[in-house]
């Protein structure tokens, strides 16, 4: 079956633009997480979505970071004002919650200049 | 604080070498689950095994083991006879439950190259 996927697979932006980072989960996975991974570092937790719900944003790093799941399926990780330090590669992982494994995407590279 | 900490930043072996890639964690719950993944130069996080903190069996899964010891904090992985497609970075990661949230609390990871 299909595994998570995340598009584009890079992107670069000029400092200051926003960008959008895509991700469609595992079909029928309720959980859906948002990690970023900086070079030589281990991924860090951002959000998580229990359906189309936030239910945990404490990881995102401030206020021009924001996560949308409308429907329950496909979330969006917007990044508003991009600086050079969010560049990194955004991973999103699906399950099926209540300590469940997360199953990851190939992630997205993003590079700011 | 819940923390994994993987003191080895990077080992290098030779083919059919066995090595073990050590992990220790913290955490103040008494239910959790700890997780090993392996990244490979593609860069995607590959699944290798999930063990909840009440199960302290060891694992075994063709050439890869797993030893969990709650009395030490520690879930320690080892490959036997390892290969060089075997090479990757190695992630230790602890799941929490706080407050209705489930992250993952990854380490460093350990990169492990294996020569032929």
């Amino acid at each position: 079956g299909a595994g998570v996927s995340q598009t584009p697979s890079n992107k670069v932006t000029e400092k200051g633009k926003y960008v959008e980072l895509r991700c469609d989960p595992i079909s029928g996975h309720t959980a859906l997480y948002w990690y970023r991974q900086s070079l030589g570092q281990g991924p860090e937790f951002l959000i998580y979505f229990q359906g189309t719900g936030a239910a945990d944003d404490s990881g995102l790093p401030n206020d021009r970071f924001f996560a949308v799941r409308p429907e329950g399926s496909v979330s969006t990780l917007k990044i508003q004002r991009t600086e050079r330090g969010d560049s990194a590669v955004y991973l999103c992982a699906s399950g099926l919650g209540s300590l469940e494994t997360q199953y990851f995407g190939p992630g997205t590279r993003l590079l700011v200049l | 604080a819940q923390k994994v900490t993987q003191a080895q930043t990077e080992i290098s072996v030779v083919e059919k070498e066995d090595v073990t890639l050590d992990c220790v964690y913290e955490t103040r719950d008494t239910t959790y689950y700890l997780f090993w993944y392996k990244q490979p130069p593609s860069g995607e996080l590959v699944f290798l095994i999930r063990r909840n903190s009440f199960d302290e069996q060891n694992e075994i899964s063709g050439r890869y083991s797993w030893n969990f010891q709650k009395s030490t904090s520690s879930f320690n992985f080892t490959i036997t006879a390892s290969q060089v497609v075997d090479s990757a970075v190695y992630f230790c990661a602890l799941s929490l439950t706080q407050g209705g949230s489930e992250k993952l609390v990854f380490g460093k990871g350990t990169k492990l190259t294996v020569n032929p």
